[in-house]
């Protein structure tokens, strides 16, 4: 089983704020690295998909980076506004598993006006 | 409209009596999978399936069926439920080696085994 490791487990910023959260993955074989968006009572929606070294992706105020070699990635969200509060959810996936997702636990964001 | 369909959204069961829980996608997807989330654990694979007649174990298959007959439908089976699969069941499917769009989710089926 691989273990992905997302940190922090929850997080509470001001509206305004920027913000930032860690995934850790296995770095040997490693395929892909994804991150979803999941608010309460809907399913998760995907934000970034990356593969590459170095790869960095943007989607409005949020971005993401990846360093396979180091086996992390980082999500940040530029001031952080109250409809981003959701749980982040990383995963990735590996060339020996299928190409199965692995999904670390998520970082629980809430961002007050 | 692109999506994954889950049936149903909220099931209550008693102990031992079979269950399905259907999933289809309309996009041509060749991969799907089924997931189930519990609280402080995150999303666990139970089942995945890379392309017709091709099922494999995820992390927690134990009490669980899957087939995949058609490419668009991957349903869960529970042949004897129990109360420890009492669980929030997330259905999801993609492209093949991903091609960078990620995976479709279901809504969710939310199952409670008495």
């Amino acid at each position: 089983i691989l273990n992905v490791e997302q940190s922090p487990q929850s997080l509470h910023v001001q509206e305004g704020d920027s913000t930032n959260f860690t995934c850790s993955f296995p770095s040997s074989n490693f395929y892909a690295l994804h991150w979803y968006r999941w608010e309460t009572a809907k399913s998760p929606e995907a934000l970034f998909v990356m593969t590459l070294n170095g790869d960095e992706k943007k989607k409005g105020r949020i971005s993401a980076t990846l360093n396979t070699k180091e086996g992390y990635s980082y999500l940040y969200i530029k001031g952080s506004q109250p409809e981003d509060s959701a749980t982040y959810l990383c995963a990735s996936s590996s060339s020996n598993s299928g190409y199965a997702l692995n999904f670390g636990k998520g970082t629980s964001l809430l961002v007050t006006p | 409209e692109a999506q994954v369909t889950q049936n149903p959204r909220y099931l209550i069961t008693v102990t031992g009596k079979k269950l399905t829980v259907t999933c289809s996608q309309n996009m041509n997807h060749e991969y799907m999978s089924w997931y189930r989330q519990d609280p402080g654990l995150g999303l666990r694979q139970i089942y995945y399936s890379m392309n017709v007649e091709v099922t494999d174990k995820g992390d927690v298959p134990e009490g669980y069926k899957v087939s995949r007959k058609e490419k668009r439908n991957f349903p869960l089976i529970l042949e004897s439920p129990s109360p420890n699969q009492t669980s929030l069941y997330f259905c999801a499917s993609s492209f093949i080696y991903d091609a960078g769009y990620g995976y479709t989710f279901g809504s969710g089926t939310r199952l409670t085994v008495v």
